[in-house]
């Protein structure tokens, strides 16, 4: 596709139930991001995938937290029993190998509340 | 550890003035790059500018420049002829390429814009 793209843009959860977002990158890139963006604690990262694997799940905040890449395209991160600390917004991010390998194209974001 | 410090909060402009934000980081890194990003309301991460490490010339795009002083480890954004559609949050970030080029961010600095 033309850019990233993250859906749903805003979801709205009760505590304890689970909630799965989606991330589609650009296409061709094989890398791909996610991020955390909350009030408290600014933006961090929360996996890394090169194709369908991930070798850097570093920062995923609990057992909770999981994400999947299918196809060496769409990612989905799947957070299980939500908390309300939870609530933030969740940005993905694409990028390509070869040349301008570094930069990073991030999508809307989805951005969850958790009641 | 690599961190990256915005000092400032926010920032406001007058409308066609000219702006610079400000970004330091630490790092025992010898080749690196560096990113100033633009969120808007919309949430959408937008790149504005990069620069590698290996690169003395600073890099420019139109409006947007950089001055990066790597023995100092700043490097700062200006923005000139403000325009009332850069009102934004702008984000500093560093990536290296053993880290698989994962974003290490600063707190943000809020721009408002002066009509």
């Amino acid at each position: 596709g033309a850019g990233v793209s993250q859906s749903p843009s805003n979801k709205v959860t009760e505590k304890g139930k689970d909630v799965e977002l989606r991330c589609d990158p650009i296409s061709g890139h094989t890398a791909l991001y996610w991020y955390r963006q909350s009030l408290g604690q600014g933006l961090e990262f929360l996996i890394y995938f090169q194709g369908n694997s991930a070798p850097d799940k570093s920062g995923l905040p609990s057992d909770r937290f999981s994400a999947e890449r299918t196809g060496g395209s769409v990612s989905t991160l799947t957070i299980q029993r939500t908390q309300q600390e939870d609530s933030a917004v969740y940005l993905c991010a694409s990028r390509a190998m070869g040349q301008l390998q570094e930069t990073q194209y991030f999508g809307p974001g989805t951005r969850l509340l958790v009641l | 550890a690599q961190t990256v410090t915005q000092s400032q909060p926010e920032m406001s402009v007058q409308e066609a003035e000219t702006v610079t934000l400000s970004c330091t980081y630490d790092t025992s890194e010898s080749d690196y790059y560096l990113f100033w990003y633009k969120q808007p309301p919309s949430r959408q991460m937008i790149l504005v500018i990069r620069q590698e490490a290996y690169k003395q010339q600073n890099a420019t795009e139109n409006r947007f420049s950089v001055n990066f002083q790597k023995a100092a480890k700043s490097f700062s954004l200006k923005i000139s002829d403000s325009q009332l559609g850069d009102a934004a949050m702008y984000f500093c970030a560093y990536s290296f390429m053993d880290s698989n080029y994962q974003l290490i961010w600063g707190a943000g600095t809020k721009l408002i814009i002066k009509p």
